[in-house]
C-alpha cells in the first residue's frame, strides 16, 4: 500500500518570507514523489518530482523540495513567498509510477499575505 | 502548447439523468486517468487506462459509472443514473509512461464541474 500525509490543512505566510509545505509518505520500495499545485477553478499543475539522485529537487516558479529518506518526507519549500503562490498544493507518491497510479495527499492550502 | 481538454466544463442535471463527460488527452500520451474532487473526499482516482486498456477502475462505483476509451483521442466517463452525491469536479489527466525508468508526469485538464439536483 502507498499513502501520503499532508498534516496541515492550511499554511499562512507573509509575502517575502520563506514557506514550507509538509508531506510525509509511506510506500514499499523506492518512492517516486511529486508536487502539484491547483489554482482556483483549474486542474492540477505539475511542480516538481523526485525519482532518484540529488535529495534537493528544483521545480517550477522557484519551488524546491527536499527528499529525506530517513524521515520519509518530501517537504515543499520556497525561499521567498509571493502572493501569487496562494493556491492548493498536493503531494503524491507511487512505488512504481509506470505500473501504479499516484496516490495524492489531501492537499494544503497556502495563503500568502501581502 | 499541448493541453488536456475536457467537455463540458459545467453540467447541471437532475437526479436520474445520464451524464457523459469527455476528455481529449495530449497527443502521444499513452495513459489516461479520471479523478473526482470533492471538499469532503479530496482527490480520488476513479479509473485509468494504458494504451486504451483499463488498468484499474477499482475506485469507480461500478453500478452507475463506466469509463471507456473508444480511441486514442477520446476518453469518456459516464454516470447513469446520476445522483446528488455525484456532484463534484471530475478531472481527466494524461501522461506518457516510460516503463524503462518508470517516470512520468500527469497533465490535468480543467475539469468538469457536475451538479446533480
Amino acid at each position: 500500500a502507498q499513502s501520503v500525509a499532508q498534516p496541515e490543512d492550511q499554511v499562512n505566510v507573509a509575502e517575502g518570507n520563506p514557506l514550507t509545505v509538509k508531506c510525509t509518505y509511506s510506500v514499499s520500495g523506492n518512492p517516486y514523489l511529486f508536487w502539484y499545485v491547483q489554482y482556483p477553478n483549474r486542474g492540477l499543475q505539475f511542480l516538481l518530482k523526485y525519482i532518484t539522485g540529488d535529495n534537493l529537487v528544483k521545480g517550477s516558479y522557484g519551488f524546491e523540495a527536499e527528499f529525506n529518506k530517513s524521515q520519509t518526507s518530501f517537504h515543499l519549500k520556497k525561499p521567498s513567498a509571493l502572493v501569487s503562490d496562494s493556491a492548493l498544493y498536493f503531494c503524491a507518491v507511487s512505488s512504481r509510477p509506470g505500473r501504479r497510479a499516484l496516490t495524492f495527499g489531501s492537499g494544503t492550502r497556502l495563503q500568502v499575505q501581502p | 502548447d499541448a493541453r488536456v481538454t475536457q467537455t463540458p466544463r459545467h453540467k447541471v442535471t437532475e437526479m436520474g439523468q445520464e451524464v457523459t463527460m469527455r476528455c481529449q488527452p495530449i497527443l502521444g500520451h499513452n495513459t489516461v486517468f479520471w479523478y473526482r474532487q470533492t471538499m469532503m473526499q479530496g482527490l480520488e482516482l476513479l479509473a485509468y487506462f494504458r494504451n486504451r486498456a483499463p488498468l484499474d477502475d477499482s475506485g469507480m462505483p461500478k453500478d452507475r459509472f463506466s469509463a471507456e476509451m473508444p480511441d486514442a483521442t477520446l476518453a469518456t466517463l459516464k454516470i447513469q443514473p446520476s445522483e446528488p452525491r455525484d456532484s463534484a469536479v471530475y478531472f481527466c489527466a494524461s501522461g506518457l509512461v516510460v516503463l524503462s525508468d518508470g517516470s512520468y508526469e500527469q497533465y490535468f485538464g480543467p475539469g468538469t464541474r457536475l451538479t446533480v439536483t
